[in-house]
């Protein structure tokens, strides 16, 4: 297993575009989280999926952003119409549900830039 | 969740202990403490997690207060490969919606 990936590393959009990542977990975890990373900041949890289901949505997390995990394997995390505000690291973490629930294995992340 | 205080920046030689500090005092009391680390260019990854009673593994040692309100991470010999940003993170346990904070940046120097 190669761990967590993440698809694409980087992204540059104009504002007001559509983007959409991919995040790959490990395969026999069936949690899966999204967190966003600016400069000089912890990483911020968006929300997270227990097999397909969505359970927790961020407050911060604003109506332009949208996550699926159809099937509960592979998640997407789409933002429409972005601002320049949504340029940061998107990163994808992946768990079990079980006895080591606590470790998450975090993916590299991918760089968005809104021009 | 409880709120979290740790020094924005630390220096250490290599090869020699590193203690870092976390204040947690609004921690309740079915709340685990975790540390995560990331290094440069990377996400984080978990170095350790206790609950009350001093931890230690192959990575690091947790140094828990008695009563609970703050904890520290101590690194036995520092490496360059150590250089990271350290979170301390209280959280439930099985409640996994983590919060990071800012951490504290360790440096290393040779």
């Amino acid at each position: 297993d190669t761990g967590v990936s993440q698809d694409p590393r980087h992204k540059i959009t104009k504002r007001g575009q559509n983007v959409t990542f991919r995040c790959d977990p490990i395969s026999e975890h069936n949690r899966l989280y999204w967190y966003r990373q600016t400069l000089g900041q912890g990483p911020e949890f968006l929300t997270y999926f227990q097999n397909e289901a969505q359970l927790e949505k961020s407050r911060l997390l604003s109506d332009r952003f949208s996550a699926e995990r159809p099937k509960g394997s592979f998640s997407t995390l789409e933002i429409q119409r972005t601002e320049q505000g949504d340029s940061a690291m998107y990163l994808c973490a992946s768990s079990t549900a079980g006895g080591r629930s606590y470790e998450q294995y975090f993916g590299p992340g991918t760089r968005l830039t809104v021009t | 969740d409880a709120k979290t205080t740790q020094p924005n920046s630390m220096e250490s030689n290599e090869e020699e202990p590193v203690h870092l500090p976390c204040n947690h005092s609004t921690i309740s009391g079915t709340d685990y403490i975790h540390w995560y680390r990331q290094l440069p260019s990377q996400g984080p990854e978990y170095v350790i997690h206790g609950l009350t009673s001093n931890v230690n593994n192959r990575m690091a040692s947790l140094a828990i207060a008695e009563d609970r309100k703050s904890s520290t991470l101590i690194l036995h010999r520092a490496t360059l490969r150590d250089a990271a940003v350290y979170y301390c993170i209280p959280i439930k346990y099985n409640f996994n919606k983590f919060y990071f904070g800012s951490g504290t940046k360790l440096n290393v120097k040779p």
